[in-house]
């Protein structure tokens, strides 16, 4: 079965970073681009970046230039998201999905909700 | 930066069609992708390249792409497409883009 698994659901303080992964099973990992979406409670969908996982070439949305790191790990299947600085508008559910069928996210993960409270 | 505005929401009783547009500058020049979104859901890809449908998305949602503006089209509405939806487009100069997201409430 073709999956990504995300980790679970993570709280910080503001100004901490959080690191959430995504790992992909039922197909081959380096052979679709991984990109990383958020939504915060009852709005719309956010892009955040992207990542060839075969040559770990990534893009940026720029509003997020500087802050975020998108990573793999090959051996695992992995792919990693981290963000830092994090403030209270942070709070979201984040989301990894693979691209596959015309540019489009066709394998989406079942996100994972990041709070940032004091 | 390249925006994308849908309506907030679109209403439609059983049966009927609903459009829900997507407009951005020379929009017609990229290509456009549908999400459907159902509460505590991740989105699921309903429309790709503008008009093709992905293995398993039922014939009645479709979509265009012309000038400044998308749309998707549900024919034959039905109760279980209540949900939020998503234009999604890309090239090269502006990377990926969502859209405002329309809600579609079946009466």
């Amino acid at each position: 079965q073709v999956l990504l698994v995300q980790s679970g659901a993570e709280v910080r303080k503001p100004w901490a970073s959080v690191k959430v992964s995504c790992k992909a099973s039922g197909y081959t990992f380096t052979n679709y681009d991984i990109n990383w979406v958020r939504q915060a409670t009852g709005q719309g969908l956010e892009w955040m970046g992207w990542m060839n996982p075969s040559s770990g070439s990534t893009g940026y949305a720029q509003r997020f230039q500087g802050r975020v790191t998108i990573s793999r790990d090959t051996s695992i299947g992995t792919a990693y998201m981290e963000l830092r600085y994090l403030t209270s508008e942070d709070t979201a559910v984040y989301y990894c999905a693979t691209v596959g069928l015309g540019a489009g996210f066709d394998l989406w993960g079942q996100g994972t909700l990041v709070t940032v409270s004091s | 930066s390249y925006e994308l505005t849908q309506p907030p929401s679109v209403s439609v009783y059983p049966g009927q069609t609903a459009s829900i547009t997507c407009s951005g500058d020379k929009l017609g020049n990229k290509y456009v992708c549908w999400y459907q979104q159902k509460p505590g859901q991740s989105p699921v890809l309903l429309i790709y390249e503008d008009k093709k449908r992905p293995s398993g998305i039922p014939a009645r949602f479709s979509g265009s792409n012309s000038g400044n503006a998308a749309t998707l089209t549900i024919s034959g509405t039905q109760i279980v497409d209540e949900a939020d939806y998503y234009c999604q487009a890309w090239d090269s100069s502006t990377d990926y883009v969502f859209g405002t997201g329309t809600k579609v409430t079946v009466l």
